[in-house]
């Protein structure tokens, strides 16, 4: 069957540490990832997207991998601040689906001062 | 930046009664959605609109939903009799016609609220 898994736990980290947050599928061949922010009460943001045939993107404090053998995707903070505090959420999206997105629970992240 | 507005940002409604929510999607984006998120839940898909119908629709978007764009702007989400169980919030996403990433551009959201 077909699912797409996130860190069911919440993370709490302390300020300044890295976060890593990972993304998991099975049966779907994504062309791309996409790694979006919400916060409570609020639409999800889009953060970063990386492509099928990318390792790494990185954009400012974020890190992003791609790993298509394993299935996964690992979504990284570093100096993580209590502003970064919120649900994660990744997506899988390829041109075949009908431009649908796939998306993941989430993962809660709080960053403590 | 660009934005996706919606409205009402929250509403109470009786069971059975229609709902309209609205959104204005951003100006050059074609390809408009609704999702639904019940608290503590994963965001669920309801239908994608391209090209002034329906391209994709999930097993809830059954006959008491609607979606139309009655003009150039503006993209509504109609529920025709709702239910204790449509109690969620509703958001509007636009994007671009690309040959690329689908990124998604999410409004604030629509709380409805069912008694």
């Amino acid at each position: 069957s077909q699912k797409i898994e996130q860190n069911s736990e919440a993370l709490n980290i302390q300020e300044g540490k890295t976060a890593t947050l990972t993304c998991n599928y099975t049966n779907y061949s994504p062309a791309y990832l996409q790694w979006y922010r919400q916060d409570p009460g609020r639409g999800p943001v889009f953060l970063l997207l990386i492509r099928e045939n990318e390792k790494e993107k990185r954009k400012e404090r974020l890190k992003v991998t791609f790993d298509t053998t394993l299935k996964q995707s690992l979504f990284h903070i570093t100096a993580s601040q209590p502003a970064d505090s919120a649900t994660y959420l990744c997506a899988l999206d390829w041109a075949g689906n009908n431009r649908k997105l796939i998306w993941g629970l989430g993962t809660s992240l709080a960053v403590n001062p | 930046e660009p934005e996706v507005t919606q409205t009402p940002s929250h509403q109470v409604t009786q069971m059975g009664q229609e709902v309209i929510l609205r959104c204005v999607p951003i100006s050059n984006h074609l390809y408009f959605y609704w999702y639904r998120q019940i608290l503590g839940q994963k965001v669920e898909f309801l239908v994608s609109f391209y090209n002034n119908e329906i391209s994709e629709k999930s097993e809830i978007f059954d006959d008491q939903f609607s979606v139309e764009r009655p003009d150039g702007s503006n993209f509504t989400l109609k529920i025709r009799s709702t239910k204790l169980e449509d109690s969620a919030m509703y958001f509007c996403a636009s994007s671009e016609l690309s040959s690329g990433a689908n990124v998604l551009t999410f409004g604030a959201g629509s709380r409805l609220t069912v008694l």
